[in-house]
């Protein structure tokens, strides 16, 4: 099993672009979410998905899109990226619909925004 | 506002030393309580935690949840250098099935 796979792993953007982050999981995991994370700030939920379908917000949703067409992806897009979009994000399954069990990490995806 | 707050933020310790990591949380609807290891890259699971009183242990780490005073620590004995990284704590809540962090704790462990 190749777990959770993110792409890319690097990206840069000029302010006001738009791109999609991919991931993916082979797990068959019904839930899925998307974090990033700042120094010093930990993990900060931006959506999440409790199975294809059905998306939710975070914490931090603001500026971001998701969609569930299927069990296996969870794609984030920026809509219109700004510099404060800067940062590590992460996606995380686990196991049934919730997020009380062991969360599965993505390698993650460093974005910067010029 | 749930809120979920580790301490200390950093600690530097020498080899061999034993060290406490604190995790307190105020959430609403409270179902487990996780701990990760996140060297350089991704977070790696270390315990959940959903009981209180009933320590698990992994080799040199150990955790307990206290859900009384809404607390967990991570005890790390007989540290060693392959310990240093940041170490965070989250909490599920039921009904709205989000995972809050806490900012995490930045153990370095000097030979």
């Amino acid at each position: 099993n190749a777990g959770v796979t993110q792409t890319p792993k690097f990206q840069v953007l000029k302010t006001g672009q738009s791109m999609t982050l991919q991931c993916a999981q082979d797990m068959n995991h019904e839930y899925m979410s998307w974090y990033r994370q700042d120094p010093g700030m930990g993990l900060r939920l931006i959506h999440y998905s409790v199975g294809a379908g059905i998306t939710d917000q975070g914490e931090v949703p603001n500026g971001y899109n998701v969609s569930r067409s299927t069990t296996e992806d969870f794609p984030l897009r920026l809509l219109s990226a700004a510099p404060s979009q800067t940062s590590v994000y992460f996606c995380a399954s686990s196991q049934g619909y919730t997020a009380y069990n062991e969360q599965f990490f993505g390698p993650g995806t460093r974005l910067t925004v010029l | 506002e749930d809120k979920v707050v580790q301490s200390p933020l950093s600690l530097v310790v020498h080899e061999g030393d034993t060290v406490t990591l604190n995790c307190s949380y105020e959430v609403t609807n409270f179902r487990s309580l996780l701990w990760y290891k996140q060297e350089k890259k991704a977070p790696t699971f270390l315990f959940m935690l959903t009981s209180s009183g009933i320590e698990k242990k992994s080799g040199r780490l150990s955790s307990i949840l206290d859900k009384k005073e809404l607390f967990s620590i991570l005890n790390i004995t007989a540290t060693q250098t392959g310990d240093s990284a940041v170490y965070l704590c989250a909490v599920s809540q039921g009904g709205s099935e989000k995972l809050v962090f806490g900012k995490g704790t930045k153990l370095t462990v000097n030979p």
